[in-house]
């Protein structure tokens, strides 16, 4: 089955830096790698996913980049706010059936006024 | 819409106790799924089902049972709440599809086991 590894587990930056995060899959037949982003006490919430065609998508402040090669995908998200602070997960699918994910062990990202 | 429903947001059983976690979506989803959150582990998935009569194990199944009588609900089965089921569960719907993954999640239930 599909193995994901998701980095850092907790991330500190300041307002208006840079965040990164970083995840890796182990199945090359993935197709699909979708970030979801979880406030404190929600519900997780997808925010931009991107598909094996392509190798960046962006949305805004937030982008993904896809490397294929490599098997590993990055969450970038620039000028970072305050209200960007929240459990980050990444994800890949797992076996034959669409559905079915599997989920990194999630990032804390926490943005410094 | 109300998308996916859970009920109850809180529950507090005795080991030993069973009980049952409600889902309901009304997206008329073919794909739904539970999945449980500890700290650091991040969501890993008990059970899910490809549609109404189908219904398949996840990652960590043990201790759990599902049922999918209709499209729309999707119940959890605690058969013997044991301290190491305290955890908040989330319950998730999708289409299924090869351009459809996005999953669409439920409020959660944080149950505590004593």
């Amino acid at each position: 089955g599909e193995n994901v590894e998701q980095h850092p587990s907790t991330l500190s930056v300041q307002e208006g830096d840079s965040a990164v995060i970083k995840c890796t899959y182990s199945d090359s037949a993935s197709n699909y790698f979708p970030w979801y982003k979880q406030e404190l006490g929600k519900r997780p919430q997808l925010i931009i996913d991107i598909r094996s065609n392509v190798g960046e998508k962006k949305d805004q402040r937030i982008a993904v980049t896809l490397n294929k090669t490599a098997k590993h995908f990055s969450l970038h998200i620039t000028e970072t706010q305050p209200e960007d602070s929240a459990v980050y997960f990444c994800a890949a699918p797992t076996g034959t059936s669409y559905g079915k994910l599997t989920f990194g062990q999630g990032t804390i990202l926490t943005v410094h006024p | 819409n109300a998308g996916v429903t859970q009920t109850p947001k809180f529950q507090v059983l005795k080991t030993g106790q069973s009980m049952t976690l409600q889902c309901a979506q009304d997206m008329n989803h073919e794909y739904m799924s539970w999945y449980r959150q500890d700290p650091g582990m991040g969501l890993r998935l008990i059970h899910y089902s490809v549609g109404a009569g189908i219904t398949d194990q996840g990652e960590v199944p043990n201790g759990y049972n599902v049922s999918r009588s209709t499209t729309e609900d999707f119940p959890l089965r605690l058969l013997s709440a044991a301290p190491s089921q305290t955890s908040v569960y989330f319950c998730a719907s999708s289409y299924l599809g090869p351009n459809s993954y996005e999953q669409y999640f439920g409020p959660g239930t944080r149950l505590t086991v004593t």
